[in-house]
């Protein structure tokens, strides 16, 4: 079975601030790994995904995410939050040969001015 | 470029009526088609994954009896809400996946029950 954990609801960070968004996974195999961000009152948009490779890879709007097997993370960065970024983000993983994907409870971003 | 459309975007309904939405893949077919029902303050749970040439498959806590899913192409698929209660309401996203490894997310539709 897969899972997803978010393991932060709320982060509150100042514009200009580094950010981490954490996303640990549970899967007898390396999944496809997503971050997704949903804006108020809006769906989902993809930030950014993993397959294979290059265990950092780069997202939209300067985000960009790290895949860790040791410690089954896809921990989301950005070097300097903007206000704007302030939405709910959701960590995702698909097995590979599947089609389902399973989202985490997702992470609140709050950027204080 | 590959698009998902959703429609209708919001719809209301009266409490025990019913309610059907729909998705349609633009620019590319869609193999398969999930359905989640994000419900208020919540994350997205999977109501069921259809795909081409197989029988839908419903998640556990959704049946087939109460969100009926119709995908009679490669391109359009849509979901009914039958007699839809209070717990029903939320946002409705269709993720149509192409025959790589891309899946594509409409923008939802937003169901509210009175």
């Amino acid at each position: 079975a897969q899972s997803v954990t978010q393991p932060d609801a709320r982060v509150t960070v100042s514009e200009g601030a580094s950010l981490q968004l954490r996303c640990k996974y549970s899967s007898s195999v390396t999944p496809y790994l997503f971050w997704y961000v949903q804006y108020p009152r809006q769906g989902l948009q993809l930030l950014l995904k993993y397959y294979s490779g290059d265990p950092v890879v780069q997202g939209v709007n300067g985000f960009e995410a790290e895949f860790s097997k040791s410690n089954s993370s896809f921990h989301l960065r950005k070097a300097s939050v903007h206000w704007s970024d302030s939405a709910v983000y959701f960590c995702a993983v698909r097995r590979n040969n599947n089609n389902r994907i399973f989202f985490g409870d997702g992470t609140q971003l709050v950027v204080k001015p | 470029g590959a698009l998902v459309y959703q429609y209708p975007r919001r719809t209301i309904c009266k409490s025990g009526t019913s309610m059907r939405m729909e998705c349609q893949a633009v620019g590319f077919q869609a193999t398969s088609v999930a359905w989640y029902r994000q419900s208020p303050q919540k994350t997205f749970e999977l109501i069921a994954l259809s795909t081409v040439n197989s029988a839908i498959k419903y998640e556990q806590n959704f049946t087939q009896e109460k969100f009926p899913i119709s995908h009679p192409n490669l391109s359009f698929s849509s979901m009914t809400v039958l007699n839809a209660y209070l717990e029903d309401r939320g946002l409705y996203l269709c993720g149509a996946r192409t025959g790589g490894n891309e899946q594509y997310f409409g923008p939802g539709t937003r169901l509210t029950v009175l």
